[in-house]
């Protein structure tokens, strides 16, 4: 199984401050034909199921706002919310989707306001 | 518009079973993979099972494997998840999710039914 590894496991941000959150495989997520990167970022409020954010590691879902934002590419990847808002309070999950079904996630980030 | 609606969580003794059902709606199982996911109170998420659209292939975790019967009723669009021997750390929230396609994040999430183990 592929290992996702999320740096730091909890993060606090003033409003309007950047956040960043880094996620790691243990293997390249990288495929070779399509040349896209088979990661995804979810956020989880509490009592809610988690939400796409982001997927091939850098395409934004349609309505997430366009102050978060992923890059990377291989292993190493990160998303950041470039102006941190009060209603980003959340946990946030990377995921990898390059070995089917066997889709794994990284164990979670909270993040939390200054 | 897509929907995913799990049910059958409950409490249930170390070594019992429980049934639970994903009714879907807005679309066909027959045409998608369906998964579950499940996250254990304060935990991080799990990937649990997935039965592929052809209804054929079915995939379990290390974790569940041999205990947990993924299957599907066409007639009532549903989803199951037999679990048996159940033990404490099955404890979680049981989401049942969908991708739009084979190697793809998961867009859709339904609300989770919750699984509690314990004597």
């Amino acid at each position: 199984d592929i290992v996702m590894t999320q740096s730091p496991d909890s993060l606090a941000v003033s409003l309007g401050e950047r956040a960043t959150i880094n996620c790691k495989s243990s293997q390249s997520v990288l495929h070779s034909s399509s040349n896209k990167n088979y990661l995804a970022w979810y956020q989880q409020k509490p009592g809610q199921p988690p939400k796409l954010l982001i997927y091939w590691a850098s395409t934004r879902e349609s309505g997430v706002p366009d102050r978060f934002s992923g890059s990377g590419s291989g292993t190493d990847f990160t998303l950041t919310i470039s102006s941190l808002q009060a209603e980003d309070v959340a946990f946030y999950y990377c995921q990898q989707y390059y070995v089917s079904p066997f889709y794994t996630f990284g164990q979670g980030t909270k993040l939390e306001i200054k | 518009q897509v929907q995913l609606v799990e049910s059958g969580g409950g409490v249930v003794p170390p070594g019992g079973s429980l049934r639970l059902s994903c009714v879907a709606s807005g679309f066909n199982v027959e045409t998608y993979d369906i998964h579950w996911v499940r996250q254990a109170p304060g935990k991080g998420l799990e990937w649990v099972s997935a039965i592929w659209y052809d209804g054929r292939n079915v995939f379990y975790a290390n974790s569940v494997k041999g205990r947990f019967t993924i299957s599907r009723d066409n007639s009532k669009n549903t989803v199951y998840v037999q679990m048996n021997s159940l033990r404490v750390e099955d404890t979680a929230l049981y989401f049942c999710v969908r991708a739009d396609t084979n190697l793809a994040p998961f867009h859709y999430w339904g609300q989770g039914t919750l699984v509690t183990v314990s004597s």
